[in-house]
């Protein structure tokens, strides 16, 4: 497709379980962002890359929360031992550079921890 | 703390009125600015933007102000029609290229 897409879209688990989140961008987009937005409040931001590198980690809300890109491509957002207040939509978004250009949304995965 | 504040969570307009939504910013060195609507379950998809040397941009019913002497951004709609109605979110991005974004404003233009 030729939007940014992500996996899975719904994911339910229980309260100490890993999750990884998928991400694929628009082809040729060498910037990707995370974030996320639980209920009630807005956009975070967690996390983004230039290429594979990740210049700054510092949104990321605990050590619990990781991040990789490979190839310049895909991206895996990794939440260890997940708590409740995990439960979100996280987004990621794509774009050309972190220069003067937009960011592309993908439709998010909606995250539920019981 | 929270960089980009959309203060009013919702607004409700009659069709064929405007729509002004505002966004406030405590980052004087933000440098781009952009304006994203949000229906539910979709992703935010981008509406308008304004960089920080100009002070106004339109691009058909959509308008974006910038007044940067009081760090405020409002996107005028106008006129308003019920598909507008979406959740806005303000964005504005930093010199390191991070992006900082509103709570969000759900509009309702009712028909």
């Amino acid at each position: 497709g030729a939007g940014v897409s992500q996996s899975p879209s719904n994911k339910v688990t229980e309260k100490g379980k890993d999750v990884e989140l998928r991400c694929d961008p628009i082809s040729g987009h060498t910037a990707l962002y995370w974030y996320r937005q639980s209920l009630g409040q807005g956009l975070e931001f967690l996390i983004y890359f230039q290429g594979n590198s990740a210049p700054d980690k510092s949104g990321l809300p605990s050590d619990r929360f990781s991040a990789e890109r490979t190839g310049g491509s895909v991206s895996t957002l990794t939440i260890q031992r997940t708590q409740q207040e995990d439960s979100a939509v996280y987004l990621c978004a794509s774009s050309l550079g972190t220069s003067l250009t937009l960011q592309y949304f993908g439709p998010g995965t909606r995250l539920l921890v019981l | 703390d929270q960089q980009v504040k959309q203060n009013s969570p919702s607004l409700s307009v009659q069709e064929g009125r405007i729509s002004i939504l505002n966004c406030d910013y405590t980052n004087s060195m933000f440098d781009y600015f952009l304006w994203y609507k949000k229906y539910p379950a979709e992703g935010p998809t981008f509406l308008i933007s304004i960089s920080s040397i100009k002070d106004k941009n339109e691009d058909g019913r959509f308008t974006v102000f910038l007044n940067k002497s009081a760090k405020h951004l409002s996107l005028h709609i106008v006129p308003s029609q019920p598909g507008d109605s979406a959740v806005y979110f303000c964005a504005a991005r930093s010199r390191g290229g991070q992006f900082y974004f509103g709570t969000g404003t759900s509009l309702t233009v009712i028909p």
